[in-house]
C-alpha cells in the first residue's frame, strides 16, 4: 500500500496562475480532506469528501474548488492563486463513521509546499 | 463551536527528561481525543487516541488519559529521547453531516537536546 501520496511536493506560482495539487489514496477509504498548515494556525480544514461525488466546505475554503470523481483521488484546485495561499497543504483519507470495528485514524499525505509570489 | 487548545511551545528538553503538553478541548457531546506527531518534513501521523472518559491512550511510551471533568488530554512521556523532536497537535472528532471530521489545536514544537 502506498497509503496517500500528493503530488507536488513543491510548488511556485504567480499571483493570478491556477494549478491543481493532486492527492491518491489506495486504502478505499470514503472520506478525504484538504488541510493547510500555516505558522501558529495549526492545521484548518478546507474542503472534505465521504465519497465519490460528494463534497462539502471546511473552515476555511474560499479561493479553492474540489471534486471527487473517484474514490481514490481528491484534487484540490486554486483557480486563481494569492499570496495568501502561501502554505503547506496536507490530503488526508478515513473511512466514514460508524465503522465500530475499523479505526476512524487519518492517514496524511506528506504534504506539498506551495508559495505564491 | 468546538476548539482545542494547548500548550504554546516550543519546548526544549534534554534527553531522559519528562514530557508534558497540555491539551483542554471545548465540545459539545462526547468526543475522540487524538494525538498526531509530526516529525520535520513529514505529515502527519496518529501517535494515540482515546474514545470515551478516562480512557488512556498510549504508543512509544507516551500516555494521554480523557479526562472529562476537566476537558483535558494531556500527553506525557516519562523519559524523552532526541528522536522524539517533532511538532505535536491534539485534535478532537467533531460529527457533522454524518461523517467526523478532525479539529486540531495549533501544535507544539519539541526539541529534544542529546
Amino acid at each position: 500500500n502506498a497509503g496517500v501520496t500528493q503530488t507536488p511536493k513543491f510548488q511556485v506560482l504567480k499571483t493570478g496562475q491556477s494549478m491543481t495539487l493532486q492527492c491518491a489514496q489506495d486504502m478505499n477509504h470514503e472520506y478525504m480532506s484538504w488541510y493547510r498548515q500555516d505558522p501558529g494556525m495549526g492545521l484548518r480544514l478546507i474542503h472534505y469528501s465521504v465519497g465519490a461525488g460528494i463534497t462539502d466546505q471546511g473552515e476555511v475554503p474560499n479561493g479553492y474548488n474540489v471534486s471527487r470523481s473517484t474514490t481514490e483521488d481528491f484534487p484540490l484546485r486554486l483557480l486563481s492563486a494569492a499570496p495568501s495561499q502561501t502554505s503547506v497543504y496536507f490530503c488526508a483519507s478515513s473511512y466514514v463513521l460508524p465503522v465500530a470495528e475499523i479505526s476512524n485514524e487519518q492517514f496524511f499525505g506528506p504534504g506539498t509546499r506551495l508559495t505564491v509570489l | 463551536g468546538d476548539s482545542v487548545t494547548q500548550m504554546e511551545g516550543p519546548v526544549t528538553l534534554s534527553e531522559e527528561a519528562f514530557l508534558t503538553i497540555n491539551c483542554t478541548y471545548t465540545a459539545t457531546g462526547y468526543p475522540s481525543l487524538f494525538w498526531y506527531v509530526q516529525y520535520p518534513g513529514e505529515g502527519l501521523q496518529l501517535l494515540l487516541k482515546a474514545t470515551k472518559a478516562d480512557d488512556k491512550g498510549s504508543n512509544k511510551g507516551f500516555e494521554a488519559t480523557y479526562r472529562k471533568e476537566t476537558t483535558s488530554f494531556h500527553l506525557e512521556k516519562g523519559s524523552v529521547q532526541v528522536s522524539d523532536s517533532a511538532v505535536y497537535f491534539c485534535a478532537l472528532t467533531v460529527t457533522q453531516g454524518g461523517s467526523e471530521k478532525l479539529v486540531f489545536g495549533k501544535g507544539t514544537k519539541l526539541t529534544v537536546n542529546p
